[in-house]
């Protein structure tokens, strides 16, 4: 069974540039959420989308958006880029909602974004 | 604000000695807790998760405590072991899938 795969994964933008990462779940996981790791804040949660719907979101600037399509697969996009967008930006799936036992989030190995 | 905390942000033990990971929480609407494993240049992987229901559970080499009343949680490796050596996060969740992470101890488990 294929993981979460994320494309591409590194990345060179220059500021006010803007970026669109992809995110391919797990086979039959409608759920799929997006994390940035920074050293300074370690993970913060993006978003998350289920059945093409955004259910929640973080405390990020209108410049971080996202969708997911009808496959499951999902895309993220910043816009105007700043160096502090340099990150790492990890995608996660799971089958349904709720992190419980039977629904713990899989990651993919990330996109390395750097912002020069 | 950080609503998951781990202190000590690196720790060094002597291979099949115990590591201990601490992890504290403010929020009390968390209900679900995890520990993820990061190696370099790979994304977390789970390890253990434990629900606000529970104060202990085990995996092999792996235990997680909670106590709830302390608003604590606790990551116990025994034997540590060489290929153990990765950064740990805390993660805790409220009912649905926005986890929210501490920001990791690294773990040098030393052979």
């Amino acid at each position: 069974k294929a993981g979460v795969t994320q494309t591409p994964r590194y990345l060179i933008k220059t500021r006010g540039q803007q970026v669109t990462l992809s995110c391919s779940p797990i086979s039959g996981h409608r759920s799929v959420s997006w994390y940035q790791q920074t050293p300074g804040q370690g993970l913060q949660f993006l978003f998350e989308y289920f059945s093409e719907t955004q259910r929640n979101k973080g405390n990020f600037p209108g410049r971080f958006s996202g969708r997911q399509f009808s496959n499951s697969r999902s895309e993220m996009n910043v816009s105007t880029l700043e160096l502090g967008d340099s990150a790492l930006y990890l995608c996660a799936s799971s089958q349904g909602q709720g992190a419980s036992g039977a629904n713990v989030l899989t990651f993919g190995a990330g996109s390395r974004l750097t912002v020069l | 604000d950080q609503q998951v905390k781990q202190n000590s942000p690196s720790l060094s033990v002597q291979e099949g000695r115990i590591s201990i990971l601490n992890c504290d929480y403010t929020n009390s609407m968390f209900d679900y807790f995890l520990w993820y494993k990061k190696y370099p240049a790979e994304g977390p992987t789970f390890l253990i998760s434990i629900s606000s229901i529970k104060d202990k559970n085990e995996d092999g080499r792996f235990t997680v405590f909670l106590n709830k009343s302390a608003k604590h949680l606790s990551l116990h490796i025994v034997p540590s072991q060489p290929g153990d050596s990765a950064v740990y996060f805390c993660a805790a969740s409220d009912g649905n899938n926005r986890l929210a992470f501490g920001k990791g101890n690294q773990v040098v488990v030393i052979p």
